[in-house]
């Protein structure tokens, strides 16, 4: 089945900061998602990205479905951007199943 | 709007047991999805619902089952409970009259958290 890879697994930034989140999947996709779950287990759906760029406030991420990847930026973090963020990818083929990634674990300091 | 409400929130089984989860959809959503979260698995597919039909699944045994009702909340059952299915269950509903998973918003229960001994 596919494969999907986050990268880093640990990222620790100063309140402030800029960061860059890493999602490569191995075979083609027709849908791919960002969420973030909180400290307190929380899953919160960010974007709905299976190609291009998109904007949501401090938060962007883009899609290059050709190369197979995604990056999620966020920009300026703050102390409540902690967490872990998944991406999880969708394929045509074996039911529409759903493959997340293991999840960066974000940690901004104050 | 209420949330996503998922009961009970903790539940502790034995092996063999069986048990069933509940999830309330946010009032006007039709669509309801299923998900495990375990440390070694991380987040799985379990399956969603729409209009009272499995509309996708995701790979896991036919001990792990669903419905959903005509008031679109949904309940999952897991017969004869392995160590392995302790986990976090959330369920996440989706608006719109189609509410397909990917193009609209999906929104998160808290989870039950199955304890299995």
């Amino acid at each position: 089945g596919i494969q999907v890879e986050q990268s880093p697994p640990d990222l620790i930034l100063q309140e402030g900061a800029n960061s860059t989140l890493r999602c490569n999947f191995s075979d083609s996709v027709n849908n791919l998602q960002w969420f973030h779950q909180n400290p307190w287990g929380q899953l919160i759906n960010l974007f709905y990205i299976p190609s291009g760029t998109k904007q949501n406030g401090r938060l962007s991420a883009t899609t290059v479905a050709t190369e197979r990847y995604s990056l999620l930026y966020i920009s300026s973090s703050q102390t409540t951007d902690s967490g872990v963020y998944f991406c999880a990818v969708e394929t045509f083929y074996n039911n529409n199943d759903m493959r997340f990634g293991a999840g960066t674990r974000l940690t901004v300091k104050p | 709007k209420a949330g996503v409400t998922q009961t009970p929130r903790y539940l502790i089984k034995t092996r063999g047991q069986q048990v069933t989860l509940s999830c309330s959809p946010i009032s006007g959503h039709r669509s309801v999805s299923w998900y495990q979260q375990t440390p070694g698995q991380g987040l799985q597919f379990l399956f969603e619902y729409f209009s009272e039909t499995q509309r996708n699944k995701g790979n896991f045994p036919g001990r792990f089952s669903g419905r959903q009702f005509s008031n679109s909340r949904s309940e999952m059952n897991v017969s004869t409970l392995e160590l392995g299915d302790s986990a976090l269950y959330l369920c996440a509903s989706i608006p719109g009259l189609l509410g397909i998973r990917g193009t609209d918003t999906q929104y998160f229960g808290p989870g039950t958290r199955l304890t299995v001994l």
